[in-house]
């Protein structure tokens, strides 16, 4: 099945201590894009990547980093989480193709940071 | 950069006919997405304009009038299961996309 993993699915963290969502596609999709959603905000873009080794800061950057070393991994790190950073994630990929540009998301993580 | 404007919420009966504006000033814009995010789930993709006009997928169509730095999600024959929140995205360069606020539609029987 198609589809976007992310993991864990509900974190639980304290102020500091360094955390990273995993992401996976199986779908062979070069575009890669996190996003935070928060009550009244909507959806927020942090950090996307258009292939391997090659990412850019979205709007919400700060506090985050992201690598793609391999095409279907894109894990989304927080070196010194903060509660500010209490979110709903999402992970999304898209093959960008055609006339295809829509993002296929994954099932969010929740994350707490106390 | 882009931003995007839509109302935050529309109720309507079953059957009846919603259509949801989103309006986007913005530099760089390739083309308007619309998403769909049903309570506690994730958004999905519903339609993408990159040029004007009318894009029809079964009960759903999207507009786009890049002259007019506007769009539109029309929801025909409600159901039920259309009750969710709508995102209009502005595309831009590398696939990058800058989402609306969402707009909650709520059907009732």
């Amino acid at each position: 099945e198609a589809q976007v993993t992310q993991n864990p699915r509900y974190l639980i963290t304290v102020t500091g201590k360094k955390l990273t969502v995993t992401c996976s596609q199986n779908m062979n999709h070069e575009y890669m894009s996190w996003y935070r959603q928060d009550p009244g905000l909507g959806l927020r873009q942090i950090y996307y990547s258009m292939n391997v080794e090659v990412t850019d800061k979205g709007d919400v950057p700060e506090g985050y980093k992201v690598s793609r070393k391999e095409k279907r991994n894109f894990p989304l790190i927080l070196e010194s989480p903060s509660p500010n950073q209490t979110s709903l994630y999402f992970c999304a990929s898209s093959s960008g193709g055609g006339h295809n540009y829509g993002y296929t998301f994954g099932s969010g993580t929740r994350l707490t940071v106390v | 950069g882009q931003s995007l404007e839509q109302p935050s919420e529309v109720t309507a009966v079953e059957g009846a006919i919603v259509q949801i504006n989103c309006t986007y000033q913005t530099s760089g814009f390739y083309g308007l997405s619309w998403y769909q995010q049903h309570d506690g789930g994730a958004p999905t993709f519903l339609s993408y304009n990159a040029l004007d006009g009318l894009e029809e997928t079964g009960r759903f169509s999207s507009f786009l009038s890049r002259s007019d730095s506007y769009g539109y999600l029309l929801l025909q024959e409600l159901q039920m299961k259309d009750s969710a929140s709508y995102f209009c995205a502005g595309r831009a360069a590398g696939n990058k996309l800058t989402f609306g606020g969402g707009t909650r539609v709520l059907v009732k029987p």
